[in-house]
């Protein structure tokens, strides 16, 4: 039971690095999100896709792109890491989305620290 | 907007004691409201929901009921284990959107 599954779990980046961080899901689920938690904070959406080839912003866009070029995967792009981006960051995934209340599956999460 | 409030943590409790963490939200319409728990080292759980007033969630001895008049979502349990402990996170979304919008959490620990 794979579910969603995030790499890497930690990563140190220098102030201006680029990254990606990866995120598949192997339940054919349609949508998939990406969120930031901050310390002390709850999460907030970053970008989220409804299907391959569509994706949109969430409320905190700023510094990162997206890409959904199939169903299973949804890698979050940093281009120039500032340290307001250091956070742990949460891909997640639905079927249908979450109307009526639909249940959205949360990965592990990825521990980034920028230094 | 949008927004909810939880109780300030951290709780800390005795193992069987009662449960109480409050959580209120701020939104039009009918929101649907949620609690998740999250482990230590772990991804968001989904521990219970409801999408109507009046609705009551439940799951693994924890309840929440859906209160429009008081625009609450209180989560509790009568018995709480060791096994409880983790970071409990209130949420709601509205119709419509894609975009849950989170509480800032609290911790519970629960002692032996």
């Amino acid at each position: 039971n794979a579910g969603v599954t995030q790499t890497p779990k930690f990563r140190i980046l220098k102030i201006g690095q680029s990254m990606t961080l990866q995120c598949a899901q192997d339940m054919n689920h349609n949508y998939m999100y990406w969120y930031r938690q901050d310390p002390g904070m709850g999460l907030k959406l970053i970008y989220y896709s409804v299907g391959a080839g569509i994706t949109d912003k969430g409320e905190v866009p700023n510094g990162y792109n997206v890409s959904r070029s199939t169903t299973e995967y949804f890698p979050l792009r940093l281009e120039l890491a500032a340290p307001s981006q250091t956070s742990v960051y949460f891909c997640a995934s639905s079927y249908s989305g979450l109307k009526g209340g639909n249940t959205i599956y949360f990965g592990e999460g990825s521990w980034l620290t920028v230094v | 907007g949008n927004s909810v409030t939880q109780m300030e943590g951290p709780v800390t409790l005795s193992e069987e004691a009662f449960l109480t963490i409050n959580c209120t939200y701020t939104a039009t319409g009918y929101p649907s409201l949620f609690w998740y728990v999250q482990y230590p080292g772990e991804g968001l759980q989904l521990l219970l929901k409801a999408t109507k007033a009046d609705d009551k969630g439940s799951n693994k001895g924890f309840e929440a009921t859906y209160r429009k008049e008081t625009t609450s979502f209180h989560l509790e349990k009568g018995s709480v284990q060791v096994s409880d402990s983790a970071v409990y996170f209130c949420a709601l979304v509205k119709g419509g959107s894609e975009k849950l919008v989170f509480g800032k959490g609290t911790k519970l620990t629960v002692n032996p």
